[in-house]
């Protein structure tokens, strides 16, 4: 069993759609979560980063962290076609130590 | 957010050669740096984790005298891929850490094509 859990895609939503991404994992340890996008042939772009359970925001961002349920997700409100992308979650048990990713969430939103 | 640069942006060269890809933070000192591959289509893969001034980390399965990592300063990472065959052919994405923060940026990627 992989220690993170990510649905690989593809999603495919009309523009202005509200998407929602997930990932879940199984190691306690994790106390740091993150939020990458990534484009074609690009490196990954940190998006959210969270430390406690609950709700962060940052424009038509919101990432959530349930670490009772182990369980984080990423909205997108208002999507847009540059949003398209692959959206990568992934997390630490310490500050500035290794990342565990998931798979990665493949997004088009379409005009 | 923080800047990483990475040098070359693409690569190609022959079998048997070597090649140096280079890692640099540009607005802050990174005292730990990540390289990682990624095959198309799948996500990264951490090869090996670096410290300024120390001996890199590497992962299980890394050949650590084909993939030799230096992390000179708090600024410079590279890694180098010694006799390069076909199967190394992959995209190279180096992040960098702050003491600070646990935040990983990471650079816009290498790509390399051994021919």
């Amino acid at each position: 069993q992989k220690e993170v859990e990510q649905d690989p895609g593809p999603l495919s939503v009309p523009e202005g759609a509200i998407v929602s991404l997930n990932c879940t994992y199984s190691n306690s340890a994790f106390q740091y979560f993150m939020w990458y996008r990534q484009y074609s042939r690009k490196g990954p772009e940190l998006l959210m980063y969270t430390y406690s359970s609950g709700n962060k925001e940052d424009g038509r961002f919101t990432a959530q962290v349930d670490k009772s349920s182990k369980y984080i997700s990423l909205f997108i409100r208002d999507s847009q076609p540059s949003d398209s992308a692959t959206y990568l979650c992934a997390m630490s048990g310490t500050s500035g130590s290794r990342l565990t990713f998931g798979e990665g969430t493949q997004l088009t939103v379409n005009p | 957010g923080a800047v990483v640069s990475q040098h070359p942006s693409w690569v190609i060269c022959k079998s048997g050669t070597s090649v140096k890809i280079e890692c640099r933070s540009l607005d802050f000192q990174a005292t730990t740096m990540f390289w990682y591959r990624q095959f198309p289509k799948q996500s990264l893969m951490l090869m090996a984790t670096s410290n300024e001034g120390s001996k890199a980390t590497y992962e299980q399965g890394v050949e650590k005298d084909k993939f030799l990592i230096n992390h000179a300063s708090l600024t410079l990472s590279t890694l180098t891929v010694t006799s390069a065959h076909p199967e190394d052919s992959s995209f190279y994405i180096c992040s960098a850490s702050a003491a600070t923060g646990y935040e990983q940026y990471f650079g816009p990627g290498t790509r390399l094509t051994v021919t």
